[in-house]
């Protein structure tokens, strides 16, 4: 059953805390995506990832961290420098190239208590 | 910088009605147009991709369509059901880019 899976879901973060948050995919897809979405807002790019070992920043990664050491793995840490964390967080995936289709996982809701 | 803007915000309609929502974007130099489908508290579901050599695309109940040189895109949805109620996204990306621009979205209600 091939598909992008995120976990956990919900996600609760104490001031001061960096969390990460898993995405796994087994598409086989090269690319690999991080997005947060606000209420009211749409959806923006944190980081991205088009081959393993290599990663670009986005339109918003100030306070976020990312690795790509395997194909099929791109976690993101929010490190305490984020100031604003709670959101929803999606993770995407697609084939090498631009303009590819993009598939979504179910996304982590993460609360800063 | 590509701007997506998405009309009407919200929209109620009744059960076996025919819809149409919009999607403008400012650049028209774009690869490719997605529209997705998002339900309270979940991930977006890709309903149809129109890439920018094409006109429209069709998958069951959904046409969408793409004008480039009017930077705008529609998505029909014939007989609706309560089962379409959800928040509908459209997204460009750029030619020049590897993102995704989003808009904000309409937020679907069908009534029985």
């Amino acid at each position: 059953d091939g598909g992008i899976t995120q976990s956990p879901k919900y996600l609760f973060r104490k001031e001061g805390q960096n969390v990460t948050l898993s995405c796994e995919q087994n598409l086989n897809h090269d690319a690999m995506y991080w997005y947060r979405q606000d209420p009211g807002q749409g959806l923006r790019l944190i980081y991205y990832s088009q081959i393993v070992n290599d990663f670009q920043k986005g339109d918003i990664a100030e306070g976020y961290s990312v690795s790509r050491e395997k194909k099929e793995s791109f976690p993101l840490t929010v490190t305490s420098a984020q100031k604003n964390p709670t959101a929803f967080y999606l993770c995407a995936s697609s084939i090498m190239g631009g303009g590819n289709e993009q598939f979504f996982g179910p996304g982590t809701r993460l609360t800063v208590l | 910088k590509q701007e997506v803007t998405q009309i009407p915000a919200a929209l109620s309609v009744p059960e076996g009605e025919n819809l149409v929502l919009n999607c403008s974007f400012t650049d028209s130099a774009i690869y490719n147009l997605q529209w997705f489908r998002q339900d309270p508290g979940k991930g977006l579901t890709s309903l149809l991709l129109i890439q920018s050599s094409q006109r429209e695309q069709t998958s069951g109940r959904l046409n969408a369509s793409l004008d480039k040189s009017s930077g705008r895109s529609t998505l029909y949805i014939a007989a609706s059901q309560p089962g379409d109620s959800a928040t509908y996204l459209c997204a460009v990306i750029h030619r020049t880019a590897s993102k995704l621009t989003f808009g904000t979205g309409t937020r679907l209600q069908v009534t029985l």
